[in-house]
């Protein structure tokens, strides 16, 4: 099985600040990734897919790269509505999720 | 507007069990895969099981494979997850997530969610 680490788990930042989470995978998995927002009580809402590619009503302030078996997601100026936890996806080899990174105020 | 509504979520005990249904609308759902991914209390996300369009290909997660099915009626616009054998270890709130694409595994809508108790 695919195993996907997080880090860090928890994060303390600012309104305005830039943010990275990173997300490593335990073998390749091509582009086969996405990054998703979940808050509480709330369904996640997908962000990312295949890496780097946006979805449909994502702000441009969050970008994806990576490759193989490390990936990023930046908040290039955190903003309010981004407190929330984020979650990789792999989707090379059925799906694993990371086990999630809460994004705090500072 | 895509909507994804569960249902079939409950409480019931250690070894019975459930069978979670997911109305679909808003888009064609025979051309799009569809998954059940599920959250413990206070824990992340878990894919548990996904289907193809057509349904002729289902996945599941080790954790739920041969006590799990995960089926689709087109005609319906409805995908299910029969679930046998419940354990504790099942208790999570299950989201229904539709596929980009028609043997996707990245989600682009998701439910509401449905909680499924296990406990005695």
């Amino acid at each position: 099985d695919i195993q996907m680490t997080q880090s860090p788990s928890t994060l303390s930042a600012s309104v305005g600040d830039r943010v990275t989470i990173t997300c490593r995978a335990s073998q390749s998995i091509d582009s086969w990734l996405a990054w998703y927002q979940q808050k509480p009580g709330k369904a996640p809402k997908l962000l990312i897919h295949d890496v780097s590619s946006l979805e449909s009503g994502v702000p441009s302030r969050f970008s994806g790269s990576g490759s193989v078996t490390e990936f990023t997601l930046t908040i290039s100026s955190l903003q309010p509505d981004d407190f929330a936890t984020y979650y990789c996806q792999q989707y090379n080899t059925f799906s694993t999720f990371g086990q999630g990174t809460k994004v705090e105020i500072k | 507007e895509v909507q994804l509504l569960e249902s079939g979520g409950g409480l019931v005990q250690p070894g019975g069990s459930l069978r979670l249904s997911c109305a679909a609308s808003g888009f064609t759902f025979s051309i799009y895969a569809m998954s059940w991914v599920r959250q413990a209390p206070g824990r992340g996300l878990e894919w548990v099981s996904g289907i193809s369009s057509s349904g002729g290909s289902t996945y599941y997660a080790d954790s739920v494979k041969g006590r799990f099915t995960i089926s689709r009626d087109n005609s319906k616009n409805t995908v299910y997850l029969q679930m046998n054998s419940l354990r504790t270890e099942d208790t999570a709130v299950y989201y229904c997530a539709k596929g980009r694409g028609s043997s996707s595994r990245e989600f682009d809508y998701w439910g509401q969610g449905t909680l499924v108790t296990v406990s005695s």
